[in-house]
């Protein structure tokens, strides 16, 4: 079937230590996005990606990186410069930002910092 | 700029009874886009509705109705008859014309609907 794969569902990280955030959609979609979601705030975007080898920062992208080297993929680094990471992220994708489409989000990934 | 502002943090009802979710958004496009998801404790967020700016008809669908109103800026949800399935947090989302040529979707803050049995 056709969706988002996000992975792992829970991740621990310790202080100082940068981890990385899979993201992988069979959708055949373009664009990609990454959302954070705290309690009380809903969600903001961290980075959104309109074509392979293309990303734009979003609200929220000060100690976050990604990549898209693949349509299919689009990893999120939580790096040691991000001072409240832990979180529930989400991914997304969509046909593309020049349309009207719904986004389609993976099952999310809750982050711990320990 | 874009806005997406749901008022309502928590709403608590009985099984049976209708409720309103509100949605009040701002934006300087003529043409924009506005989407209700539905996130249930497995954390997915599931599409339930897209409307154009262009479009104020409301909506109905089997137990869920739309009422977008250009004039007061709302896109309001209305359950009837809710059901603890309906349990759930739900967010409105907005599309506009951002810089770069885009439309990248802003979330309000979403309203956790709790149903009791």
């Amino acid at each position: 079937d056709g969706g988002i794969t996000q992975s792992p569902k829970y991740l621990f990280r310790k202080e100082g230590q940068n981890v990385t955030l899979s993201c992988e959609q069979n959708l055949n979609h373009d664009a990609m996005y990454w959302y954070r979601q705290d309690p009380g705030q809903g969600l903001r975007l961290i980075y959104y990606s309109q074509i392979v080898n293309d990303f734009q920062k979003g609200d929220i992208a000060e100690g976050y990186s990604v990549s898209r080297e693949k349509k299919e993929s689009f990893p999120l680094t939580v790096t040691s410069a991000q001072k409240n990471p832990t979180a529930f992220y989400l991914c997304a994708s969509s046909i593309g930002t020049g349309s009207n489409t719904e986004a389609f989000f993976g099952q999310g990934t809750r982050l711990t910092v320990v | 700029a874009q806005k997406v502002t749901q008022a309502q943090t928590e709403i608590s009802v009985v099984e049976k009874e209708d409720v309103t979710l509100d949605c009040v958004y701002e934006t300087r496009d003529t043409t924009y886009y506005l989407f209700w998801y539905k996130q249930p404790p497995s954390g997915e967020l599931v599409f339930l509705i897209r409307r154009n700016s262009f479009d104020e008809q409301n909506e109905i669908s089997g137990r869920y109705s739309w009422n977008f109103q250009k004039s007061t800026s709302s896109f309001n949800f209305t359950i009837t008859a809710s059901q603890v399935v309906d349990s759930a947090v739900y967010f409105c989302a907005l599309s506009d014309f951002a810089s770069g040529g885009s439309y990248i979707p802003t979330f309000g803050r979403g309203t956790s609907l709790i149903v009791h049995p």
